[in-house]
């Protein structure tokens, strides 16, 4: 059965201060690993696709990069405007949909 | 481009009713997939369409149901209605199996 575990529940930045959260996935196969943004009561935000071990991918103050156990979102220098939900799914072989973590909540200080 | 659009954006319901919620894909984009999100968690998988086609299922109960249309537009039913199926329903659109993008949600309510 798959899994993903995305840590810390919640993460509080000043603002500048970079860091990195953490999804852990056990899956039959991956056919892919998505990383997303949510804000409240709105829809989740495309941010990423990871494919296989070794790759990294970024946008602005985010890199994400993955392994065959798990995927790191680091964020630099996060701004008040990178405050929201930061969600991870994979999808894996032979399956139709995302199979999502519970998501890092991050609030940046200005 | 218009992104993945959902109506009504909010809706408030009596238990043991039904309900019916409408998400309209990115243009060009063939496959819908339905998601419920409970407050603190993440999206849940119901339903994905392509081609009209049911291409998988989630583990919900049969009270929920699901169609795809010719011109891509996708309807999420939800019969006797229960408290605990207050949720944000989400709708997703993909070109084929590729990235998902998400629309605003449906948030209902059940009292």
């Amino acid at each position: 059965e798959d899994q993903v575990t995305q840590s810390p529940e919640a993460l509080r930045l000043q603002e500048g201060e970079s860091s990195s959260l953490n999804c852990s996935y056990t899956v039959s196969g991956l056919r892919g690993l998505f990383w997303y943004r949510q804000d409240p009561g709105k829809g989740p935000e495309f941010l990423f696709t990871l494919y296989s071990a070794g790759e990294e991918k970024e946008k602005e103050r985010l890199k994400a990069t993955l392994t065959k156990k798990e995927s790191f979102l680091h964020i630099t220098a996060p701004k008040p405007e990178d405050s929201a939900t930061y969600l991870c799914a994979v999808e894996s072989a032979g399956a139709n949909n995302l199979f999502f973590g519970t998501g890092t909540r991050l609030t940046v200080i200005p | 481009d218009a992104g993945v659009t959902q109506s009504p954006t909010h809706l408030i319901k009596t238990r043991g009713q039904h309900v019916t919620l409408r998400c309209s894909p990115i243009s060009g984009h063939k496959s819908v997939s339905w998601y419920q999100q409970v407050l603190g968690q993440g999206p849940q998988f119901i339903f994905q369409y392509y081609e009209k086609e049911e291409r998988g299922r989630g583990n919900f109960p049969d009270r929920f149901s699901a169609r795809q249309f010719p011109n891509y537009s996708s309807e999420l039913n939800v019969n006797a209605l229960l408290l605990g199926d207050s949720a944000l329903y989400l709708c997703a659109s993909s070109p084929r199996n590729t990235e998902a993008f998400f629309g605003q949600g449906t948030r209902l309510t059940v009292v």
